[in-house]
């Protein structure tokens, strides 16, 4: 069964800072990886999409990362906002209808 | 354009009780899904529906029901609540399924099972 993990649980970081979300996934046989934003008490927003066959996808200050083989994808935000501060969660799909989820990083720009 | 609506936002029940929790899409989505999240978990999905009619089991679907009537709705029903289904519950469509593009959520529903 794949097994995603993201490190750090929480991370804050003065307003200005970039910074790097880290996520790993055990099964390198997959479709693609997303990253989504989840504000408190709120739904889930796609923020980024990999497809198994890119390596990189760019929206705004985002840049996400995928090395399919090591099992690994980073998060990149540059120039850190209070308004980024949300749990950011990693979600990989191995081909079935079924996307497995990491328990995200929890993160807090402070002004 | 509305999304993905849930139905109820919060919910409280007894052990034993029932209850159906309603999703709705105006994104003429043919994928519907539920998800729940708990504590430290990760989202784990519950039963997905690769189009009208059709309903199949996710990781985690003992205890839950699920029904697609209609192409834009998808509900999940809970027969006999128990404490260990206290969780927030997700619904999330997606117009091609098998994980090939994004998946767009509503805003959950939190449910707890005294």
């Amino acid at each position: 069964k794949q097994e995603v993990t993201q490190i750090p649980a929480a991370l804050s970081v003065p307003e200005g800072e970039n910074l790097v979300l880290n996520c790993s996934f055990t099964d390198s046989a997959i479709y693609n990886l997303q990253w989504f934003r989840q504000d408190p008490g709120k739904g889930l927003t796609s923020l980024l999409l990999i497809q198994s066959s890119q390596r990189e996808q760019t929206s705004g200050r985002l840049n996400a990362s995928l090395d399919k083989s090591s099992g690994r994808s980073t998060l990149y935000i540059a120039a850190s906002q209070p308004g980024d501060s949300a749990t950011y969660l990693c979600a990989v799909s191995s081909g079935a209808n079924n996307l497995f989820f990491g328990t995200g990083t929890r993160l807090t720009v402070i002004p | 354009n509305a999304g993905v609506t849930q139905t109820p936002k919060f919910r409280v029940l007894k052990t034993g009780q029932s209850m159906t929790l309603l999703c709705a899409q105006d994104m003429n989505h043919e994928y519907m899904y539920w998800y729940r999240q708990d504590p430290g978990m990760g989202l784990r999905l519950i039963h997905y529906s690769v189009g009208e009619g059709t309903t199949a089991k996710g990781e985690v679907p003992d205890g839950y029901n699920v029904s697609r009537l209609k192409k834009q709705n998808f509900l999940l029903g809970l027969e006999s609540a128990a404490p260990s289904q206290t969780s927030v519950y997700f619904c999330a469509s997606s117009l091609i399924g098998r994980g090939t593009d994004t998946q767009y959520f509503g805003p959950g529903t939190r449910l707890t099972v005294l």
